[in-house]
This record gives structure tokens, C-alpha cells and sequence, in this order.
């Protein structure tokens, strides 16, 4: 059982926004330590990163695409929905209890 | 061009060991921190372990700890993950993932291979 939650679903029309949340604890997003989120279009593949330290988006990744962290949540924020966002998405940061990495359960998203 | 690519994958019976492989491409393994993340089948990521850019710091998840071993070889530039005392529910798919940011608790995952599954299996 991951000590990341996450909503197991969310789901919205194309252009709408969706945000979908990451809720941790203060050994780990509570901290200074970044939150990360990636994006899985198929399990069993690859996934992608999303967004790193938080807000920062790598080279590539639409600016349709946010984080944002505040105390012991975060958030990836998705405006302009697209059917190709369909796909499941983990938040992920370290925890200083575990002395290790930990992922969010998974969002599936759904584009209606 | 940075690539990962994972092998060694298969269905081995408990108890038994496995070794996987990451070749890499493009880039230096000894020059990264090296990550191994896995997912059973239907359900999320869950976090393996990782070797630090210099070879000598490595940490692992609670649920690999003493049984899982990451190691690299610099000549052929390739990341290894021996499994030992396997269980049924190391079954998974096993990625290897490149990371960048300060080591460890500032990482995160910018390059993946497309993984390699592992069946545990009597």
C-alpha cells in the first residue's frame, strides 16, 4: 500500500481541466524533497516524465501539463484535455522514514 | 540517443535467482545514478533500488531489501539487478530508468527502457 494516494480515477471531456491529486505525509512531500509525475499510456510500458522538482516541465512536454506542491500535497493539473492524455499518471518523491523512493498508487484517466 | 534496454526477463520457480541486465546507450552508466523500478501486472510502480553515479551508495525498497543485489559493469556499460529467494509476488515487469537531480531524494526519471518480465512461478 503506497503512503503516496492517489485518486484511483478521474476523468473529463476534451478541453476540459482535470487536476489530479497526490497526497503525502511529512517525511515525504511535506519536506523539501520534489514531487514527480509521470505519465504511463499502457502498463507494461514505459512511462514518461511529466513533470520533475515539482513545476518543472522537461523539453517537449505541453505547457498544458502543471504541478504544483502545497504541504503535504501536490497536484498535476492538465488543462485542454486531448484524447491522447488518456492514459495513467504516478506522482513520486523520496521519503526520508523509507530512506527510499516512493510512487502514488496511479490515476487512470478517462477522456469522455 | 539514450537507450535502455532491459533482458534476462523469465519465469523462474520460487525460491530460485535471476539475474537482469540494462545495456545502455548514449550515454555512461557511471556517470548516472541507475534505478531499477517495477510494476506487477494491473497494478502501479513500486520503486526497486538504485546505484549511485560513483558505484559505492546503493539503497533499496523494504520489500527487496536482503534479497536484491544492483551492480554495473563500467567496461560494457550495462546495469544489473540479481534477484535471489524470489517470491510470487516479484512477479512483475522490471524497468531500468536513468535519473537525474541531486542523488536520491532530489531524482527523478528522465530516461526508461521498455522493461523486462519477470513471471515467479511453481
Amino acid at each position: 500500500q503506497s503512503v503516496l494516494t492517489q485518486p484511483p480515477s478521474v476523468s473529463g471531456a476534451p478541453g476540459q481541466r482535470v487536476i489530479i491529486s497526490c497526497t503525502g505525509s511529512s517525511s515525504n512531500i511535506g519536506t523539501d524533497y520534489g514531487v514527480q509525475w509521470y505519465q504511463q499510456q499502457f502498463p507494461g510500458t514505459a512511462p514518461k516524465l511529466l513533470i520533475y522538482t515539482n513545476n518543472n516541465r522537461p523539453s517537449g512536454v505541453p505547457d498544458r501539463f502543471s504541478g504544483s506542491k502545497s504541504g503535504t500535497s501536490a497536484s498535476l493539473a492538465i488543462t485542454g484535455l486531448q484524447a491522447e492524455d488518456e492514459a495513467d499518471y504516478y506522482c513520486q518523491s523520496y521519503d526520508s522514514s523509507l530512506s527510499g523512493l516512493l510512487f502514488g498508487g496511479g490515476t487512470k484517466l478517462t477522456v469522455l | 540517443q539514450v537507450q535502455l534496454v532491459e533482458s534476462g526477463g523469465g519465469v523462474v520457480q520460487p525460491g530460485r535467482s535471476l539475474r537482469l541486465s540494462c545495456a545502455a546507450s548514449g550515454f555512461t552508466v557511471s556517470t548516472h545514478s541507475m534505478h531499477w523500478v517495477r510494476q506487477p501486472p494491473g497494478k502501479g510502480l513500486e520503486w526497486v533500488g538504485v546505484i549511485a553515479y560513483n558505484g559505492h551508495e546503493k539503497y533499496y525498497g523494504d520489500s527487496v531489501k536482503g534479497r536484491f543485489t544492483i551492480s554495473r559493469d563500467n567496461s560494457n556499460n550495462t546495469l544489473y539487478l540479481q534477484m535471489n529467494s524470489l517470491r510470487f509476488e516479484d512477479t512483475a515487469v522490471y524497468y531500468c530508468a536513468r535519473a537525474l537531480g541531486p542523488f536520491l531524494a532530489g531524482e527523478y526519471f528522465n530516461f526508461w527502457g521498455r522493461g523486462t518480465l519477470v513471471t515467479v512461478s511453481s
